[in-house]
């Protein structure tokens, strides 16, 4: 069974420029949650999906960043313009509702 | 929101050594996860264990879901367990994910 696909694995932008990281879960699992994991730091939640509803986004910057995920299987998560606190790594996971998630190889975003 | 607290910070050990981690929550869980993240960043999956006992190989972890710590047990040590160990936690009332600070072990030949 394939897991959680990311790409790209990593990006190289100059500050003020759009960035899009795309993520595909493990086929059936409904829930898709985007991390974002700060050098040293455990992952921190940005946003989770229960099928294509955002059930949870307390936690994303909404002036800068935003989400999609159509027909609820692939998602899409954008940061335009990008800055340079930006920098971290971009980690997806999916899971059956309430249960064991799993992360996929995560997009190291570099913002010079 | 749940705080998570996990120790040691830092682990070096000799290869064959025998090593335990620990990590306290503040608050009721409906999950419990041990990943180890390895040098290229992939979080790896070790246990689901919201509570009770799992074993897999070399590795074993337990939960008292009572007293709001868990334990990873890694016996008999190699080289390739270097990285960073991560407890994360979901609180009842939701789904996400509450990562600790994580364990940095070092496994010397």
């Amino acid at each position: 069974e394939a897991g959680v696909v990311q790409s790209p694995r990593y990006k190289i932008i100059e500050k003020k420029q759009p960035v899009a990281f795309w993520c595909n879960p493990i086929s059936g699992h409904n829930t898709l949650y985007w991390y974002r994991q700060n050098l040293g730091q455990g992952p921190e939640l940005l946003i989770r999906y229960e099928n294509e509803e955002a059930v949870d986004d307390s936690q994303l910057p909404k002036d800068r960043f935003s989400a999609e995920r159509l027909k609820g299987v692939d998602s899409t998560l954008k940061i335009q313009p990008a800055e340079l606190g930006d920098s971290a790594v971009y980690l997806c996971a999916s899971s059956l509702i309430w249960n064991e998630q799993f992360f996929g190889p995560g997009t190291r975003l570099t913002v010079l | 929101g749940i705080q998570v607290e996990q120790s040691p910070p830092d682990l070096i050990l000799q290869e064959g050594a025998n090593s335990t981690l620990r990590c306290n929550f503040s608050d009721s869980v409906n999950n419990l996860q041990w990943f180890h993240q390895n040098p290229w960043g992939q979080l790896i999956n070790l246990f689901y264990i919201p509570s009770g006992t799992k074993q897999n190989g070399r590795l074993s972890a337990t939960t008292v879901a009572t007293e709001r710590y868990s334990l990873l047990y890694i016996s008999s040590s190699q080289t390739t367990d270097s990285g960073v160990y991560f407890c994360a936690v979901g609180e009842t009332s939701g789904s996400r994910l509450t990562f600790g600070e994580g364990t940095q072990l070092t496994v010397n030949p």
